[in-house]
């Protein structure tokens, strides 16, 4: 079975400061992994995801998350936070050892930058 | 491409009302999901569709919920009755393609509240 973990509900980081949104999954076999963020009233927007190759992936907005296999994890990250990332993530895992389609995401991070 | 549409944005209903929401995925797209959001269970998905056929309705709550998809560009997600713990935003979300690495394009959600 497939399941997304976010430990934190509620992320806060001052302006400019790094931040980090936690993830870890579970899959029987290899997984696809995504970020989406949400902002208030809107539909869930793609931000990055990690296929294979390289464990770091950069996306969007100077987002970037790191694949580690052994920790069964897909941080997200930013060096310098800004006001405007505060919003809503969410992480989300396929495994393509079933050929499942759906997606499985976690319950969400709600990130608030403190300006 | 105009995105995912999604109708009605917003509805307020009372317990026992028919409710149909309508999602419109975009053009090409082969593969339409639908997932409900609420505070409690984070992001649940309901159903979807391949080629406008139902491939897997597990997530569908119970009987009061049904969805169709009767040509390429158009599904609705239909709850009768509604019950006021139907209250949430429903998402339609659609790609294009085989699964794994595909990313999906979500509408901007409909918010039912049932009284």
């Amino acid at each position: 079975a497939q399941s997304v973990a976010q430990p934190e509900d509620q992320v806060n980081v001052a302006e400019g400061n790094p931040l980090t949104v936690k993830c870890t999954y579970s899959v029987s076999g290899n997984p696809y992994l995504f970020w989406y963020v949400q902002y208030p009233n809107r539909g869930l927007q793609f931000l990055l995801k990690y296929i294979t190759g390289d464990n770091l992936v950069k996306g969007s907005y100077g987002f970037e998350a790191e694949f580690n296999k052994s920790q069964t994890s897909f941080h997200l990250k930013k060096p310098s936070a800004l006001v405007s990332d505060s919003a809503l993530y969410f992480c989300a895992v396929r495994d393509r050892g079933t050929g499942a389609n759906n997606l499985f995401f976690g319950t969400g991070t709600r990130l608030t930058v403190i300006p | 491409d105009a995105g995912v549409i999604q109708s009605p944005r917003h509805e307020v209903t009372e317990m026992g009302q028919e409710v149909t929401l309508r999602c419109k995925p975009i053009s090409g797209h082969d593969y339409l999901f639908w997932y409900r959001q609420t505070m409690m269970r984070g992001l649940e998905l309901l159903i979807y569709f391949n080629n406008n056929v139902p491939i897997d309705d597990s997530g569908m709550p119970e009987d009061r919920f049904s969805a169709k998809m009767p040509n390429a560009s158009f599904s609705t997600l239909k709850i009768q009755p509604s019950e006021p713990r139907d209250s949430a935003v429903y998402f339609c979300a659609s790609f294009q393609g085989d699964p794994g690495a595909n990313v999906l394009t979500f509408g901007a959600g409909s918010r039912l509240t049932v009284l």
